[in-house]
């Protein structure tokens, strides 16, 4: 079982939907979240943080994080193309050591 | 803003040549991440530096080897190249080496070994 899973799509949705992206990680202590954006053939890029539970709202998107379930996901709203991209879902392991583990990655379909 | 410089961008190799990496991290950050990512794949952490020390090896083989200099700069030794060692590397560094101290990347460095 990867550390962190995410369902590789590719999730395809209309321009002006909510997309919704899912993660979940085996770590149960894990303390740090973090969805990053990535084109093809470009560097990851930061789009959001979270560390407690609940919601963090940041323009059109919105990470949820569970750690009870042990789940962490990304809305986009108002999806437009320019959100065509991968988007990996990356988590902190329990203790302070200096390894940021990335699922596998999403690839988004916004269809104009 | 600044943000994290590789060089250089692209690398054209030969099967067991050696290959050196550079990566200079946003200025005031003192932890630097490497990773791997192949085709279609996500990103693998190598090896992290924190204060030039080594802070956390991942899946980083023998061949390679990395170091964190003074003013921060870490370079990755790749010696012996096998074909598999085609990928993307990316650096990243952070503020620190705190839980919420998110990753910045840098461009990325594209290695080919032929």
């Amino acid at each position: 079982q990867k550390e962190v899973e995410q369902n590789s799509g590719p999730l395809s949705v209309p321009e002006g939907a909510i997309a919704s992206l899912n993660c979940t990680y085996s770590d149960r202590v894990s303390q740090s979240f973090f969805w990053y954006r990535q084109y093809s053939g470009k560097s990851p890029e930061l789009i959001m943080s979270i560390y407690s539970n609940g919601d963090k709202e940041d323009g059109r998107f919105t990470a949820q994080l569970n750690k009870a379930s042990q789940y962490v996901s990304l809305l986009i709203r108002d999806s437009q193309p320019s959100d065509s991209a991968t988007y990996l879902c990356a988590v902190f392991g329990s203790s302070n050591t200096g390894k940021l583990i990335f699922g596998q990655g999403t690839t988004l379909q916004v269809k104009p | 803003a600044a943000g994290v410089i590789q060089s250089p961008r692209h690398l054209i190799k030969e099967k067991r040549e050696t290959a050196t990496l550079k990566c200079y991290p946003i200025p005031r950050h003192d932890t630097v991440y490497w990773y791997q990512q192949g085709p279609g794949q996500d990103p693998q952490f190598l090896i992290s530096f924190y204060e030039k020390m080594q802070s956390d090896k991942g899946s980083i083989p023998d061949r390679f080897s990395a170091q964190q200099f003074s003013d921060y700069h870490s370079e990755l030794n790749m010696s012996s190249l096998e074909l598999g060692d085609s990928a993307l590397y990316f650096c990243a560094s952070s503020h620190t080496r705190g839980l919420d101290s998110p990753l910045h990347f840098g461009n990325g460095t594209r290695l080919t070994v032929t």
